[in-house]
């Protein structure tokens, strides 16, 4: 079954860029039945779709954080990238990277998730 | 950008009564509607997906109903592993997808 791992720096600086990794084991990213997404939780609330990852590299970011991110993909290591730059304290969070699931025409549900990685924004 | 609201904020159930989540939608978004369980520490959970559609390995005690813009998701007999967070995730118009706030199951 196919699972995803995060790594990173946890302790960023204010003014710099967020850099993560999510790692898919167990199947392959080259699917065109799947994106793959970065999805944020900031400490004690809820979920923000950061943006997703197709197979052939076109992404889509959400609207609120566009400016900022760039997701990249390597889909011969089934490996993918988060990047945020000129983080602020508000971006502390836990990132998840996760499989977005295609249904009719577009990106659908989000499963599975990885485990999550901490990140926090301080000098 | 659609705008997700979720009900109760916190739901006091004891183990073995029946739990009713709501989640509502600004505008109609059919049954593009998935719904997630979340324990502390872990990443979310994918429940049911297209409102009412249980995902590989759900027990039968999670049921999800609802189309347009008033969806639940109604958990039949409260075992103690069901405690947690819930969000629903609206995919109606992607890019963007948006989430509820949650609702916590606590035991009663």
């Amino acid at each position: 079954q196919v699972q995803l791992q995060e790594s990173g720096p946890g302790l960023v600086k204010p003014s710099e860029t967020l850099s993560l990794r999510c790692t898919v084991s167990g199947g392959s990213m080259g699917s065109a039945s799947y994106y793959w997404a970065w999805v944020r939780q900031p400490p004690g609330k809820g979920l923000e779709w950061i943006g997703s990852i197709y197979f052939n590299g076109k992404t889509f970011y959400n609207p609120s954080l566009k400016s900022r991110v760039i997701i990249t993909g390597d889909m011969s290591r089934n490996q993918f990238s988060l990047r945020v730059r000129s983080v602020i304290v508000a971006d502390t969070a836990v990132y998840f990277c996760a499989r977005h699931v295609v249904g009719d025409y577009a990106a659908d549900w989000l499963d599975p998730w990885g485990q999550g990685t901490p990140v926090t924004v301080s000098s | 950008e659609i705008v997700m609201t979720q009900s109760p904020a916190t739901l006091s159930v004891s183990p073995g009564e029946r739990a009713t989540l709501s989640c509502r939608a600004s505008q109609s978004i059919g049954i593009k509607l998935a719904w997630y369980l979340q324990k502390p520490g872990q990443a979310p959970r994918l429940l049911i997906y297209d409102a009412f559609t249980r995902a590989a390995g759900v027990p039968a005690r999670f049921s999800g109903s609802g189309s347009g813009t008033d969806f639940t998701l109604t958990i039949s007999s409260l075992q103690s592993e069901d405690f947690a967070v819930y969000y629903c995730q609206e995919y109606n118009d992607w890019p963007p997808t948006t989430f509820g706030p949650g609702t916590r199951l606590d035991i009663k």
